[in-house]
């Protein structure tokens, strides 16, 4: 039973336009947030979090949105570049359960073009 | 500049053989993970690490041990390697505080093929 959802596999958006990824999960003891992005060959990368007491953080191009009555979070990437072309895995952690561990969605590609 | 190294990146080899898959971090860092991962797929952890002389199991059942003898070094061993074992596999830590648990830094990777 996947906890953490990225509905969609991959995502194309032209260079300069807004870049929007969607991430849902189901386990109501998930308090903290976060988005990994992972290029061919390498491992992922952590991009930017958030914490359950908070709805939107913010660092760069990179903006996190929460909603936690909806189970939901997004990530937006304005403007996007070519460069941002990778794999974006969703991520949830639990800190009141012991071992802090992280569930990871499945990833979504995405492909900025030129 | 995180630093965390896997070997080998990729490793192709016979039903039945014993392998072992390298992991090191410069960092200090006290906790370390192995996750399996599938193409199309999530990251699934198999093992993670406290520290010194801790391993324990994760969510995904794996036929592979671990051990942590050094803080440094987080070898994967399987002990007789089949093709369901075929994946890859991340090696990642992350630091000493509570805060910095979240960042977990990752490894390129070993990609296993076992034939």
């Amino acid at each position: 039973d996947q906890q953490v959802k990225q509905n969609s596999p991959s995502l194309s958006v032209q260079e300069g336009r807004i870049s929007i990824l969607n991430c849902d999960y189901t386990n109501s003891m998930f308090d903290y947030f976060l988005w990994y992005k992972k290029y061919p060959a390498e491992g992922p990368t952590f991009l930017i979090s958030i914490s359950s007491i908070k709805d939107k953080n913010e660092d760069g191009r990179f903006t996190v949105f929460l909603n936690k009555s909806a189970k939901h979070l997004s990530l937006h990437i304005v403007p996007s570049q070519p460069g941002d072309s990778a794999v974006y895995f969703c991520a949830a952690s639990a800190m009141n359960t012991g071992f802090q561990k992280l569930v990871f969605g499945t990833g979504t590609r995405l492909l900025v073009s030129p | 500049e995180a630093d965390i190294y896997q070997t080998p990146r990729y490793l192709v080899i016979g039903t039945g053989k014993k392998i072992t898959l390298e992991c090191s971090q410069t960092m200090g860092h006290d906790k370390m993970y192995w996750y399996q991962q599938d193409p199309g797929m999530e990251l699934h952890l198999i093992h993670y690490s406290y520290g010194v002389n801790s391993t324990e199991k994760g969510d995904l059942s794996s036929e592979s041990t671990v051990s942590r003898i050094r803080t440094e070094h987080f070898p994967l061993t399987l002990e007789s390697a089949r093709p369901s074992h075929t994946s890859q596999y991340l090696c990642a830590s992350s630091g000493l505080g509570r805060d910095t648990f979240y960042e977990q830094y990752f490894g390129p990777g070993t990609r296993l093929t076992v034939t």
